[in-house]
């Protein structure tokens, strides 16, 4: 079965700091997908960023992008000129690349953002 | 944008009552989800579906729920007798296409609460 492991319970990076999110993952796929979802305060989850795994490229949102190291199955998620607005619950996903098939989320990582 | 909407918000009930929690997700998509987050806890898939069936569930989504496409635009989970453990934040989810390359739109979620 697959698995994602954050091992950050908790974050914390000065306004306008930059600052990065591990995510590892488990599995035996070769086509399958990652995410970065955000949870605010308000509970609603989300999309930040995405990456599909036969991309070597690293994804890129404006201010957030990713590292990815697929022969460590690593997933990081860097955020640059932090905002206070990006205070959240981060959870990484994964999904398998075929079929209907669910998101498999971690832990997540709280972020605080520091004024 | 069109957006994933869930009623009710907030949901109190007692010990052993049915609850049914329901779901527009967006117009043109055609696969839908449901999870679950305990609090303080991982998002957890529960159920998958596409073409008024079931595509897949997981260990949690046990006799107790049941799901159903009344119509058109709803998309419901239904909890038949609610235990204490079953309180948690409910999102539904909705994607276009299947594949792990479709984003899935998280709705607000539920915030359910058996007493």
């Amino acid at each position: 079965a697959q698995t994602v492991t954050q091992s950050q319970p908790e974050m914390s990076v000065q306004e306008a700091e930059t600052v990065t999110l591990s995510c590892t993952y488990d599995t035996s796929e070769s086509d399958y997908y990652l995410f970065w979802y955000k949870q605010p305060p308000s509970r609603q989850m989300i999309l930040v960023i995405r990456q599909e795994a036969y991309k070597q490229q690293n994804a890129t949102e404006n201010r957030f992008s990713v590292n990815f190291q697929k022969a460590a199955k690593s997933f990081s998620l860097k955020i640059s000129d932090s905002q206070l607005g990006d205070a959240a619950m981060y959870f990484c996903a994964y999904r398998k690349g075929a079929g209907n098939t669910p998101l498999v989320f971690g832990k997540g990582t709280r972020l605080s953002v520091i004024a | 944008e069109p957006e994933v909407t869930q009623t009710p918000s907030h949901q109190v009930t007692q010990m052993g009552q049915e609850v049914i929690l329901r779901c527009v997700p967006i117009s043109n998509h055609l696969y839908f989800y449901w999870y679950r987050q305990i609090l303080g806890q991982k998002v957890e898939f529960l159920v998958s579906f596409y073409n008024n069936e079931i595509s897949e569930k997981s260990e949690i989504f046990d006799d107790q729920f049941s799901v159903e496409r009344p119509d058109g635009s709803n998309f419901t989970l239904k909890i038949r007798s609610t235990k204490l453990e079953d309180s948690a934040m409910y999102f539904c989810a909705s994607s276009e296409q299947s594949g792990g390359q479709e984003t899935q739109y998280f709705g607000p979620g539920t915030r359910l609460l058996v007493l």
